[in-house]
């Protein structure tokens, strides 16, 4: 089983919608998560930042993380062609040796 | 706003040449990180660092790599004896352990021919 699993996309949305990206984790001794969000050959470039249960606001940018069902999510709200990236989650365990990524979902936000 | 810095952005070597890609990590950031990412694929784990030693390394990262940090603030990554397969970009990350937000820098774009 992956430690963390990511539907790669490509998700293709109407400049204004509302997305929801996901990812599923196997370990329950993950206590950070984060969401990335890349651009082509940039480095990746931290979003969001959850420490164990709950939601996390950031203007249009709203995170989740479910540990009982270790489901995280990430919502933008009214999304913007500039959205347009790639989406990593980045769950990790407390005694920070190892960060572990999904493979990313492609988001195209279409004007 | 702080960041992590990485040199060189770019460097093009020959096969079986030794490459070493730098990193400035955050200030008072005690957790370093290198991860690669070959074009088109997802972001994989190399190595972590602290207290001057690594505490994981993954299967990828073979005795071919080697990991130090010289002069307390630079850390690197030396890649002995390049192979094609290597060709990839490489980013450093840090961490301070009171928030657990991991930081990328840039990354070195390793092109081996």
């Amino acid at each position: 089983q992956k430690e963390v699993e990511q539907d790669p996309g490509p998700l293709s949305v109407p400049e204004g919608a509302i997305v929801s990206l996901n990812c599923t984790y196997s370990n329950s001794a993950f206590q950070y998560f984060m969401w990335y969000r890349q651009y082509s050959r940039n480095g990746p470039e931290l979003l969001m930042y959850t420490y164990s249960s709950g939601n996390k606001e950031d203007g249009r940018f709203t995170a989740q993380v479910d540990k009982s069902s270790k489901y995280i999510s990430l919502f933008i709200r009214d999304s913007q062609p500039s959205d347009s990236a790639t989406y990593l989650c980045a769950p990790g365990g407390g005694n920070f040796n190892k960060f572990y990524f999904g493979s990313g979902t492609k988001l195209n936000v279409k004007p | 706003e702080p960041e992590v810095t990485q040199t060189p952005s770019h460097q093009v070597t020959q096969m079986g040449q030794e490459v070493i890609l730098r990193c400035v990590p955050i200030s008072n950031h005690l957790y370093f990180y290198w991860y690669r990412q070959i074009l088109g694929q997802k972001v994989e784990f190399l190595v972590s660092f602290y207290n001057n030693e690594i505490s994981e390394k993954s299967e990828i990262f073979d005795d071919q790599f080697s990991v130090e940090r010289p002069d307390g603030s630079n850390f690197t990554l030396k890649i002995r004896s390049t192979k094609l397969e290597d060709s990839a970009m490489y980013f450093c990350a840090t961490t301070d352990r009171r928030t657990g937000e991991l930081f990328f820098g840039e990354g070195s774009r390793l092109t081996v021919l």
